[in-house]
C-alpha cells in the first residue's frame, strides 16, 4: 500500500528537549515536506526536499532542521523545543512536479 | 505571492443540503488548484483538482471549477452526508510546475442528520 508513514504520533516533551519526528514514504517520491498545522493558520511549509541531498527553507524554516540522507526518509529535528512548536505536524511526498501531495497521517506535539 | 483565502467557518448543514465552500486565489500566471479533506484524526487527502482554466474537477460528488475571471475554485456538493464532515481546505500549486502546495485556513464542515 502506498504510504506515508510518520513516527511519533503523538509526543508531549519539555522545552530544550531534542527530538525527531520520523518520516518514510515508499513512492519512490522525489519530493518530500514537512508542514505544520494550527489553528487558524492553516498549513504552512517548514522545510522540502527536491531529492536526496537537496534540502530547502519553507514558509516557517526557524527552530526546525532536516536531512535527506535516503530517498525514502525525511526526518523532521527539533534541537530545542519551545512551546510556540507545539502544533500538529504532517509529511508529505510527491512526484517532481507533479503538484500533488501524498500526507501522512500527522504527529501531535505538545512543548511544556 | 501566492496566497488562498477560503470561508471561515464552522459550516453546519442538515443532510442533504446543497454545500458551496468559497475559495478565491492570488497568484500569479496559472498555478493548478486543489482541494484536499482532513477527516477527523487523520491526514489530508486529495479530493479533486483542475490543472487550467475552466477545468471542472469532481470526486464523490464534490465539484470545483477553475475560474480565471474571479480566480475562484468553490467546491461544491449537491446533496451533503453525514460523511462528508470533515475539514475541507483549498490549495495553490506553485506556479510554472513545482510542488508547493499554498494552503488557505481550512474550513470546517459538520453535517447533521
Amino acid at each position: 500500500e502506498a504510504q506515508v508513514t510518520q513516527n511519533p504520533r503523538y509526543l508531549i516533551t519539555v522545552t530544550g528537549k531534542k527530538l525527531t519526528v520520523t518520516c518514510s514514504q515508499n513512492m519512490n517520491h522525489e519530493y518530500m515536506s514537512w508542514y505544520r498545522q494550527d489553528p487558524g493558520l492553516g498549513l504552512r511549509q517548514i522545510y522540502y526536499s527536491m531529492n536526496v541531498e537537496v534540502t530547502d527553507k519553507g514558509d516557517v524554516p526557524e527552530g526546525y532542521k532536516v536531512s535527506r540522507k535516503e530517498k525514502r526518509n525525511f526526518p523532521l529535528i527539533l534541537e530545542s523545543p519551545s512551546p510556540n512548536q507545539t502544533s500538529l505536524y504532517f509529511c508529505a511526498s510527491s512526484r517532481r512536479g507533479a503538484g500533488e501531495l501524498f500526507f501522512g497521517e500527522g504527529s501531535r506535539l505538545t512543548v511544556l | 505571492g501566492n496566497s488562498v483565502t477560503q470561508m471561515e467557518g464552522p459550516v453546519t448543514l442538515s443532510e442533504e443540503a446543497f454545500l458551496t465552500i468559497n475559495c478565491t486565489y492570488t497568484a500569479t500566471g496559472y498555478p493548478s488548484l486543489f482541494w484536499y479533506v482532513q477527516y477527523p484524526g487523520e491526514g489530508l487527502q486529495l479530493l479533486l483538482k483542475a490543472t487550467k482554466a475552466d477545468d471542472k474537477g469532481s470526486n464523490k460528488g464534490f465539484e470545483a471549477t477553475y475560474r480565471k475571471e474571479t480566480t475562484s475554485f468553490h467546491l461544491e456538493k449537491g446533496s451533503v452526508q453525514v460523511s462528508d464532515s470533515a475539514v475541507y481546505f483549498c490549495a495553490l500549486g506553485a506556479t510554472g510546475g513545482g510542488n508547493k502546495l499554498t494552503f488557505g485556513t481550512g474550513t470546517q464542515l459538520k453535517v447533521e442528520l
